[in-house]
């Protein structure tokens, strides 16, 4: 399976210091994406890194992508108590199937 | 907001009952999901529809039925449903099929009893 799979599956910081989540995943991709989801609420996408990027950026989201080693990191600076939310990587290969992650948790606390 | 709606917010519903979940999206993409999350569970795709064609059914029980009139509208009907069927259920869209960020509905809260 391609599933990506989120690292921590929780993360607690307080707000102002930088959060960063690692996702895993088994075989090859077209792109790997990161979404956020607040509570009860539907999926927002956040960045999109093709398998031929390294490093992408996004106001204060950076998300790098290391294909020799399947695994993608997002790294959210300066964090606010609004970033606390779910979030979830998911990779594409060469379909139209996008496979979620389980998702992790962050809470940035005030 | 994402321009992706989804009617209604919550359901609660018996085992005999006949529902309907409703998605529409106001982006002009082509291609509408379907998905189920669960607690403590990877998010599922369930049914993919493409210019109103399915392209995808991921396996998915026929007490779940889904409808794509137009490229703008997608519905999931329900009957005979299960306790377990008790989730979130998430609607998206996307430009085309591969390549594309999603854009996902607020989700149906269905509770089956």
């Amino acid at each position: 399976s391609q599933q990506g799979e989120e690292d921590p599956q929780a993360l607690s910081i307080q707000e102002g210091e930088n959060a960063t989540m690692n996702c895993s995943y088994k075989t090859s991709i077209n792109n790997l994406q990161w979404y956020r989801q607040n509570s009860g609420r539907g999926l927002v996408h956040l960045i999109l890194i093709r398998s031929n990027e390294r490093e992408k950026h996004s106001g204060r989201l950076r998300v790098t992508l290391d294909t020799s080693k399947k695994s993608s990191s997002l790294l959210i600076t300066a964090s606010r108590a609004a970033d606390t939310a779910s979030y979830f990587c998911a990779t594409q290969g060469g379909s139209e199937k996008l496979v979620f992650g389980k998702g992790m948790k962050l809470t940035v606390n005030p | 907001e994402t321009g992706v709606t989804q009617t209604p917010r919550h359901l609660v519903m018996g085992m005999t009952n006949k529902k309907s979940l409703k998605c529409e999206q106001h982006l002009g993409h082509n291609a509408m999901y379907w998905y189920k999350q669960s607690a403590k569970k990877p998010l599922e795709l369930m049914f993919v529809y493409n210019f109103k064609e399915q392209t995808e059914n991921n396996s998915v029980p026929s007490r779940f039925s889904p409808e794509c009139p137009n490229s703008s509208h997608l519905f999931l009907h329900l009957h005979t449903l299960q306790p377990e069927d008790s989730a979130l259920y998430l609607c998206a869209s996307s430009q085309g099929r591969e390549m594309d960020e999603q854009f996902f509905g607020p989700g149906t809260r269905l509770t089956v009893l």
